[in-house]
């Protein structure tokens, strides 16, 4: 089993829509959660860090269940822009700096 | 300029060639990473390094060798390039100091072809 966990998609979503990605991980002893987004042939970059309350940024939501293992993301009010490779990303713990790359979800925004 | 930079950009290299890919950060780091990412596997990291003479190994470092005599600088040797080793390398970096988003910050990658 990986260690984190994603469905790669495609998902193809119309502007304006809702969208949802979910990922699991695998070590109940990670303590640290992140969301990356990455553009075709470009470089990963931090989108936002997941939080045990949750937290929002913006049209973006991150959620997080310890219990369940699971991470979520919701982006409302789709653009255009927000086409990108999402990354599920999780540390195991605060004495280890290494972070663990789950392999993406792929979203297509459509006019 | 501040940030993280890779180079080369682009690199073609034969089968049993050594290669070295470099990585440097402006922004005194402590911690940094070399990672590949192949289609179907997407990041895995090759070996890491805490401080100035502190590496240690990743999930897949055979073949690969890491120095770290300067904070700012972490380059990747491949001593004898292989086919598999074909892929997109990228380093990345992060402060030791925790802040609110304390995620790694990468650089934009070197592009390697074995042939």
């Amino acid at each position: 089993r990986k260690e984190v966990e994603q469905d790669p998609g495609p998902f193809n979503v119309p502007e304006g829509a809702t969208v949802a990605f979910n990922c699991t991980y695998s070590n109940s002893a990670s303590q640290s959660f992140f969301w990356y987004r990455q553009d075709c042939r470009k470089e990963p970059k931090l989108l936002m860090s997941v939080y045990s309350s949750g937290n929002e940024d913006g049209r973006f939501t991150a959620q997080l269940n310890r219990a369940s293992q699971y991470i979520s993301l919701l982006i409302r009010d789709s653009k255009l822009s927000d086409s990108a490779t999402y990354l599920c990303v999780v540390g195991s713990n605060f004495g280890n700096e290494k972070l663990t790359f789950g392999t993406g979800t792929r979203l297509t925004i459509i006019p | 300029d501040a940030g993280i930079t890779q180079s080369p950009r682009y690199k073609i290299t034969e089968t049993g060639r050594q290669v070295t890919l470099m990585c440097h950060q402006t922004w005194s780091h402590s911690y940094m990473f070399w990672y590949r990412q192949d289609l179907g596997h997407g990041l895995r990291l090759i070996y890491y390094s805490a401080a100035a003479d502190i590496t240690d190994k990743g999930e897949v470092p055979d073949g690969y060798v890491v120095s770290r005599s300067k904070t700012e600088n972490f380059p990747l040797t491949l001593e004898s390039a292989t086919r598999s080793q074909t892929s997109v390398y990228f380093c990345a970096s992060r402060s030791r100091d925790r802040g609110e988003n304390y995620g790694y910050t990468f650089g934009s990658g070197t592009r390697l072809t074995v042939v």
